[in-house]
């Protein structure tokens, strides 16, 4: 099955810094790869999202890029704020079944 | 639109006893519901795909007797814990995908139910 690499695993940035967040997968077949953040407590929420047939995209301070060839995509946050702390997860979905692997999860913290 | 609901949002059991927990889509039908599970600090887990009028696809070492699920319509599936121990304590997520906001491929994620077994 899938295997959903995230590194790191905590991220400690200063406020207005950018943070990245790198992960690979395992599967060849997998063509959609959301991101999310979650919040102490709370649901997961989709912050941006990329197929393969896309090498980059961008919303507002977030960007995410995928390299297929080399199985691995990153989250780009710039100008990082106090309300980007969170926890940020990867996720791999493959074309049959749509289920979900997630990465194991980057701990963020933006320091004033 | 979108809108996917846990019940309850928090429940505590004794070791024992089962437990239901209710997912349901708001606004669409989901054709396919994903249950997770989260243990404190770590990544989600899928545990299972449910498709409705269908028996529910298991995930590698979930057993399928302990961790019922029942898809019986498009806007409910639930995930009974039977006889829960404490391990069985984690955070419950379940997802809904089959709306018609959004990309194909997007899962809306419920907000999650905290089981505590003592």
């Amino acid at each position: 099955g899938e295997n959903v690499e995230q590194h790191p695993s905590t991220l400690s940035v200063q406020e207005g810094d950018s943070a990245v967040i790198k992960c690979t997968y395992s599967d060849s077949a997998s063509n959609y790869f959301p991101w999310y953040k979650q919040e102490l407590g709370k649901r997961p929420q989709l912050i941006i999202d990329i197929r393969s047939n896309v090498g980059e995209k961008k919303d507002q301070r977030i960007a995410v890029t995928l390299n297929k060839t080399a199985k691995h995509f990153s989250l780009h946050i710039t100008e990082t704020q106090p309300e980007d702390s969170a926890v940020y997860f990867c996720a791999a979905s493959q074309a049959a079944g749509n289920k979900l692997t997630f990465g194991g999860g980057t701990r963020v913290l933006v320091k004033p | 639109g979108a809108v996917v609901s846990q019940h309850p949002s928090w429940v505590i059991c004794k070791s024992g006893t089962s437990v239901k927990i209710e997912c349901r889509s708001l606004d669409f039908q989901a054709t396919t519901m994903f249950w997770y599970r989260q243990f404190p600090k770590q990544s989600l887990m899928l545990m299972a795909t449910s498709n409705e009028g269908s028996k529910a696809t298991y995930e590698q070492g979930v057993e399928k007797d302990k961790f019922l699920i029942n898809h019986a319509s498009l806007t409910l599936s639930t995930l009974t814990v039977t006889s829960a121990h404490p391990e069985d304590s984690s955070f419950y997520i379940c997802s809904a995908r089959g709306g018609t906001s959004g990309s194909a491929n997007e899962q809306f994620f419920g907000p999650g139910t905290r089981l505590t077994v003592l």
